[in-house]
């Protein structure tokens, strides 16, 4: 079935570092790709969405490359700030509408 | 902006005890999900829906019903809770159309304990 693996967290990051949190997804169908994010007490929200292969999609200086050819949907940020302390999902939808997400990486961002 | 209501959003309950979760979007979106959330698994897909009296199955729906009585309106239902589903619960909706980013749109969440 369709799957989505990432980087396992917490991730412990200083103000001003870059950050990657690797993604990597399994289906047999043509996906479109999710980055969400999460805050505490929240449901999850979009962060931003590519559909197409090979291309890339950003939102808040965050951004990913949907890399076809090696299934992933890596994030990444140069430069994070404390506020960008938060749990983040890759997500993939398939042509039924059904969406799968990953187990979550914790942000964890110190001033 | 979507709007998404789930209810209650704090459920305590005893081992085989009958729970019902409510979810409500007042957006004409064709798509609902439930999802539950557990540390180390991420968010996990139950079941989903496209449209009234449509269900489809999720990655995870053993010992859980759903039922989508109109477009508005996703039940979970656990007939006979187990501590083993002590979660927290996430609804969503989501449009098919073109027009939209096809993201899914979240409540916030039905936290449940079994006992």
């Amino acid at each position: 079935g369709d799957s989505v693996t990432q980087t396992e967290g917490p991730v412990t990051l200083s103000e001003g570092t870059s950050l990657t949190v690797n993604c990597s997804y399994e289906t047999k169908q043509y996906p479109t790709l999710f980055w969400y994010v999460q805050y505490p007490g929240e449901g999850p929200q979009l962060l931003f969405k590519v559909p197409k292969a090979n291309e890339k999609g950003s939102n808040r200086g965050f951004e990913a490359t949907y890399n076809k050819e090696a299934t992933s949907f890596h994030l990444q940020k140069a430069s994070v700030q404390e506020s960008d302390s938060a749990v983040y999902y890759c997500a993939l939808r398939t042509g039924g509408y059904k969406v799968v997400f990953g187990s979550g990486t914790r942000l964890l961002v110190s001033p | 902006e979507a709007a998404v209501t789930q209810s209650p959003r704090n459920k305590v309950t005893v081992t085989g005890g009958n729970v019902t979760l409510s979810c409500r979007q007042t957006n004409s979106h064709n798509y609902m999900y439930w999802y539950r959330q557990d540390t180390g698994h991420g968010l996990r897909l139950i079941h989903y829906s496209y449209g009234a009296g449509n269900l489809q199955i999720g990655d995870v729906p053993d010992g859980y019903k759903a039922t989508r009585t109109t477009q508005e309106d996703f039940f979970l239902l656990l007939e006979l809770a187990s501590p083993s589903q002590t979660s927290l619960y996430f609804c969503a909706s989501s449009d098919a159309t073109g027009g939209d980013t096809g993201q899914l749109y979240f409540g916030e969440g039905s936290k449940l304990t079994v006992l």
